[in-house]
């Protein structure tokens, strides 16, 4: 099992331009998250997906941002155009469909724009 | 919605004491799952223990349990001879059992525990 695999782990870019962050979740996770981790609003959920399906996407904070998952082993999240206040750790995290397993996250990738 | 607070920003202990992390949390639910979570400087985030809300039984991972009052809707975590590795932030979260939202954690705002030599 090598867990939740997020990719770049660190992503410095200039605003106005597009990010793109990728994550595969465990194999066989019914479930896929994208979460937000800032200094001032803490961990915030952005958007997640059960089967493939996005189901609540409630916490994604504007237009600019965007996610897929084509498929049950990768998922992106886009910002596109990215400003500075977009700077965060931005975690996938995976589940199975049992009551109570936990999420599994990844390692997280950091986001800067400048 | 759910919230979930957690009261103490920072707690220090000494290595090999023990040490409690507070966390309330405010829902309608009656069936639910709590999780305490540890994110260590790596910013790994990692369970470190979990608890059913329709168990009575507190529970117990090694060296951590929590003390859950589901009445008081509090859910603290306790730490038995604390180790450096224990140094991290911890955050308490919240996930409903059944409905919609069902798979969503919400967490609290985390409390930094530092543990000296």
């Amino acid at each position: 099992d090598a867990g939740v695999i997020q990719s770049p782990r660190h992503e410095v870019t200039e605003m106005g331009q597009e990010v793109t962050l990728r994550c595969k979740p465990i194999s066989g996770h019914d479930y896929l998250f994208w979460y937000r981790q800032t200094m001032m609003r803490g961990l915030e959920l952005l958007i997640y997906f059960n089967n493939n399906v996005p189901i609540d996407d409630s916490g994604m904070p504007e237009d600019r941002f965007s996610a897929k998952m084509p498929n049950a082993s990768f998922s992106t999240l886009k910002i596109q155009p990215s400003e500075p206040r977009d700077s965060a750790v931005y975690f996938c995290a995976s589940k199975i469909q049992a009551e109570n397993s936990p999420l599994h996250f990844g390692n997280g990738t950091r986001l800067t724009v400048t | 919605a759910q919230t979930v607070t957690q009261s103490q920003p920072e707690m220090s202990v000494q290595e090999a004491e023990t040490v409690t992390l507070s966390c309330t949390y405010d829902t309608s639910e009656n069936n639910y799952y709590l999780f305490w979570y540890k994110q260590p400087p790596s910013r790994q985030m990692i369970l470190v223990i979990r608890q059913e809300a329709y168990k009575q039984q507190n529970a117990t991972e090694n060296r951590f349990s929590v003390n859950f009052q589901k009445a008081a809707k509090s859910f603290s975590l306790k730490i038995s001879d604390s180790q450096l590795g224990d140094t991290a932030m911890y955050f308490c979260a919240f996930m409903k059992r059944y409905g919609t939202s069902y798979g969503k954690l919400t967490f609290g705002q985390g409390t930094i525990l530092t543990v000296h030599p």
